[in-house]
């Protein structure tokens, strides 16, 4: 199983709304990323997950909250987004070789794309 | 900071054309991984190949290979044969080795089209 899964594939919220976004992956990953996309420019990082602690914040907005809870499941909590948030969410994940020498491979799922009215 | 430069936004090819998509790349690193990955039209990100800096042999996947260039700074992708699937967007991803999760850092992207 090769496969990065991310639910739900579209999402309309409006900006009161609390959601959530689920990324699950089955290959023994033990890091888990989220990149948001915007339309036609390259996906940006937002969070990484590395042994189920985050080890990385790229300075994102509080009203983006991510979560963990296992090794093979990642969550994004959104609440009280801005319509300039709406974009494409991608999850990744990739074994975490340290500082080893070993660059890994990112696999991506195939994103949520975000609406946010 | 490291940055990603992909000079050439829209590409076109004939089909079974080659083609090379131009990438370069600022780093004081001198241990980093470089890869290419395709995004189609369903959005999904693609792994097409990865080189290892500390390497002098350029990568090869089938009909993909890389002219990598270290002093330069510039890792092109070669796409021999082109065929209609591989319309899609090209990133040109540079990851520095840090553990604890590693950053990828894309640039713009060039948009390739396959033509008939």
């Amino acid at each position: 199983d090769t496969e990065v899964t991310q639910t739900p594939k579209h999402l309309v919220m409006g900006m009161t709304n609390k959601k959530s976004l689920k990324c699950e992956q089955h290959m023994g990953h033990r890091a888990m990323y989220w990149y948001k996309q915007k339309a036609k420019k390259p996906p940006e990082l937002m969070f990484v997950y590395s042994y189920e602690k985050l080890s990385i914040n790229e300075s994102v907005p509080s009203r983006f909250s991510p979560e963990c809870p296992n090794s093979s499941l990642l969550n994004l909590h959104l609440h009280a987004l801005q319509p300039e948030d709406s974009a494409l969410y991608l999850c990744a994940s990739s074994q975490d070789y340290g500082t080893g020498g070993l660059g890994e491979k990112l696999f991506f799922g195939s994103g949520t794309q975000l609406s946010v009215l | 900071a490291q940055t990603v430069t992909q000079s050439q936004p829209e590409m076109s090819v004939q089909e079974a054309e080659t083609v090379t998509l131009s990438c370069t790349y600022d780093t004081s690193e001198n241990n980093y991984y470089l890869f290419w990955y395709k995004q189609p039209p369903s959005r999904q990100m693609i792994l097409v190949i990865r080189q290892e800096a500390y390497k002098q042999q350029n990568a090869t996947e089938n009909r993909f290979s890389v002219n990598f260039q270290k002093a330069a700074k510039s890792f092109s992708l070669k796409i021999s044969d082109s065929q209609l699937g591989d319309t899609a967007m090209y990133f040109c991803a540079f990851m520095r080795i840090t553990g604890g999760g590693n950053k990828l850092t894309f640039g713009t992207g060039t948009q390739l089209k396959v033509e008939l």
